[in-house]
């Protein structure tokens, strides 16, 4: 059974501070990693991608793969209101078969 | 560029029917994958159709299934209804036959009564 784990939540953070959210993942095997956010009753949005180990950036957002210690995270910097979401981590294996986890809500506190 | 399209965006159905869900893909992506959302499970993966192959199918019972079109448009079917069914069905649409960014539509909320 290949999982995906995150913390659910709730995680809050003050505007304007750094949220860091993690995700680990059973399948050695996996090749690819995203970070999709979700607002309430709204389809997931992807964010982030990530394939090799080390940090990706992308604006306000940093992802960190580590596949040794099979860990992914992401970072937001300045966090905004508008951020206040779901955020889910999903791993790819084969074909576009994707594993999710169940999602760490986030909430910025004006 | 249009986004990947569901159709319809809700539905009411009772134990026992069938439904039948449409997703067109973004123009140009070939993979189409089918997830189940609800708040108890989280996202689930139903099957993943590529050249109107099936490829790769999750852990569902065999009421679920789906196909797809030349055109790369999809479909999945749900028969004899049971309340359990109901959730967020949520389509992704990919590009190629590899690993890629999955981009996903608006997604079918189904109610069973």
């Amino acid at each position: 059974q290949k999982e995906v784990e995150q913390n659910s939540g709730p995680l809050s953070v003050p505007e304007g501070a750094i949220a860091s959210l993690n995700c680990t993942y059973s399948d050695r095997g996996s090749q690819s990693f995203f970070w999709y956010r979700q607002y309430s009753g709204k389809s997931p949005e992807l964010i982030m991608s990530i394939y090799s180990n080390g940090d990706k950036e992308d604006g306000r957002f940093t992802a960190q793969l580590n596949k040794a210690s099979q860990y992914v995270s992401l970072l937001i910097r300045d966090s905004q209101p508008s951020d206040s979401a779901t955020y889910l981590c999903a791993v790819g294996n084969t074909g576009n078969q994707f594993y999710f986890g169940t999602g760490t809500s986030l909430t910025v506190i004006p | 560029k249009a986004g990947v399209t569901q159709t319809p965006r809700y539905l009411i159905k009772t134990r026992g029917q069938q439904v039948t869900l449409s997703c067109s893909p973004i123009s140009g992506h070939r993979s189409v994958s089918w997830y189940q959302q609800t708040p108890g499970q989280g996202l689930q993966f139903l099957f993943e159709y590529f050249s109107e192959t099936q490829r790769n199918k999750g852990n569902f019972p065999g009421r679920f299934s789906g196909r797809q079109f030349s055109n790369s448009r999809s479909e999945m079917n749900v028969s004899t209804l049971e309340l359990g069914d109901s959730a967020l069905y949520l389509c992704a649409s990919s590009s190629s036959g590899g690993i890629t960014e999955a981009f996903f539509g608006q997604g079918t909320r189904l109610t069973v009564v």
